[in-house]
């Protein structure tokens, strides 16, 4: 059964930088649109960005644009949000999930931006 | 920007049926799935494509989508079911969800 495994989250002061890695396992992370969503507390959830197959296509939510980078490693079934001027208000669970539809989530990874 | 409007909550009693609306323009148009959420679990996929039941999930979830409107509904409603629902398309290049819906069982 394919799951999705996610590291990298943490505490981090404002201005400073994180990546999370989201980590599949099967033989069909090549196949799939992957998309990272987050969930600030108390919050519904809020699309950050998703990628394609093959990594051609990325687009990014309009809010995310320009710190937020999206990325993946097809060969290590490896999926990847690298976040740069992390502000307060950033703090939030972040979770990967495979597809157009959803289906897979990765079980979530809390990100703490405070001084 | 393609906005979806869902009610903050809804309540339904023990073995009744709900029904949770996700509202957009013309969303009849699109493909909308829907994710129950329980406290401090990830998202579970409900229903995709409209209509559609993912392996696992039971029969008494169900979905429409039509004109204005797209509508999750759960039949014989169990206190198992209470939960937050959110609703979410492929508008163009983004993903957006909507605001979700808190699901009280009486």
């Amino acid at each position: 059964q394919v799951q999705l495994v996610q590291s990298g989250g943490g505490l981090v002061k404002p201005g400073g930088s994180l990546r999370l890695s989201c980590a599949a396992s099967g033989n069909v992370f090549g196949e799939y649109f992957m998309s990272w969503i987050r969930q600030a507390p108390g919050k519904g959830l809020e699309w950050i960005a998703h990628i394609s197959s093959g990594g051609s296509t990325i687009d990014y939510a309009d809010s995310m644009k320009g710190r937020f980078t999206i990325s993946r490693d097809n060969a290590n079934q490896l999926l990847f949000l690298e976040m740069n001027s992390l502000r307060v208000e950033d703090t939030a669970v972040y979770y990967c999930a495979r597809g157009g539809a959803f289906d897979i989530w990765g079980q979530g990874t809390m990100v703490t931006v405070s001084s | 920007s393609f906005e979806l409007t869902q009610p903050l909550s809804v309540s339904v009693a023990l073995g009744q049926t709900a029904r949770i609306p996700c509202g957009g323009s013309n969303i009849g148009s699109k493909d909308v799935h829907w994710y129950q959420q329980q406290p401090g679990q990830a998202p579970v996929l409900v229903i995709y494509r409209n209509t559609n039941r993912p392996s696992g999930i039971p029969e008494r979830f169900s979905g429409s989508n039509s004109a204005n409107t797209a509508t999750l509904t759960i039949s014989r409603a169990q206190v198992g079911d209470e939960a937050d629902y959110y609703c979410h398309v492929w508008a163009g290049n983004i993903e957006v969800f909507g605001g979700g819906t808190t699901l009280t069982v009486l």
